[in-house]
């Protein structure tokens, strides 16, 4: 299997555009999950979908984020419009049910907002 | 509250020693698992070992093991025979409950520095 895919790599945008992450998780996952890493807080969950519905979006910053699964293949996060406090890695990742449920992760999406 | 500790900010450890990376855990529920992820510098996050609130063993997976002490509230990762590739930042988390929570609360992670 390919692993979780992520595009873009890197995003570099001006304040005010709208940025979309894209993700495509493992083939047969039934759980995604979006993650915020910075140096100020670390690693964040923002949000995480089961079988394409969203479960807990405790962590989504403000109305400006938001993310949708259409399917099962295909996760989006839009950020709009974006300002420079959103500058950080933004991972996707996807699981299983399993008895550990461990979560895959992508290679992450690099995001500058100048 | 679920909340994850690591103490350790960085580490800096001899090739070939066995190195042990802290981290405690707070939950009040009975039902919870520990994960140890490794972030190289390439930035990927790469699972490593699990250990669930009921496993009876300590968790192994080739030079990686998981020192779970309960009572203590601690899932300390053991490499053994360290490798200059093991160099990177180590991150515990925990999940809490199941039926349908697959929540992970990370620490703060520790970075390792492996010296040839």
């Amino acid at each position: 299997d390919a692993g979780v895919i992520q595009s873009p790599r890197h995003e570099v945008t001006e304040m005010g555009q709208e940025v979309t992450l894209r993700c495509k998780p493992i083939s047969g996952h039934d759980y995604l999950f979006w993650y915020r890493q910075t140096m100020m807080r670390g690693l964040e969950l923002l949000i995480y979908f089961n079988n394409n519905v969203p479960i807990d979006d405790s962590g989504m910053p403000e109305d400006r984020f938001s993310a949708k699964m259409p399917n099962a293949s295909f996760s989006t996060l839009k950020i709009q419009p974006s300002e420079p406090r959103d500058s950080a890695v933004y991972f996707c990742a996807s699981s299983i049910w399993t008895s550990n449920n461990e979560q895959f992760f992508g290679p992450g999406t690099r995001l500058t907002v100048l | 509250a679920q909340k994850i500790t690591q103490t350790q900010p960085g580490m800096f450890v001899q090739e070939k020693e066995a190195v042990t990376l802290d981290c405690t855990y707070d939950t009040s529920d009975p039902s919870y698992g520990l994960f140890w992820y490794k972030q190289p510098s390439s930035g990927e996050m790469i699972f490593l070992i699990y250990q669930g609130s009921y496993d009876q063993q300590n968790a192994t997976e080739g030079r990686y093991s998981l020192n779970f002490q309960k009572a203590r509230k601690s899932a300390n990762l053991v490499i053994s025979a360290s490798q200059l590739g093991d160099s990177a930042m180590y991150f515990c988390a925990m999940r809490v409950g199941r039926d349908g929570n697959e929540k992970l609360t990370f620490g703060t992670g520790t970075r390792l520095t492996i010296i040839p």
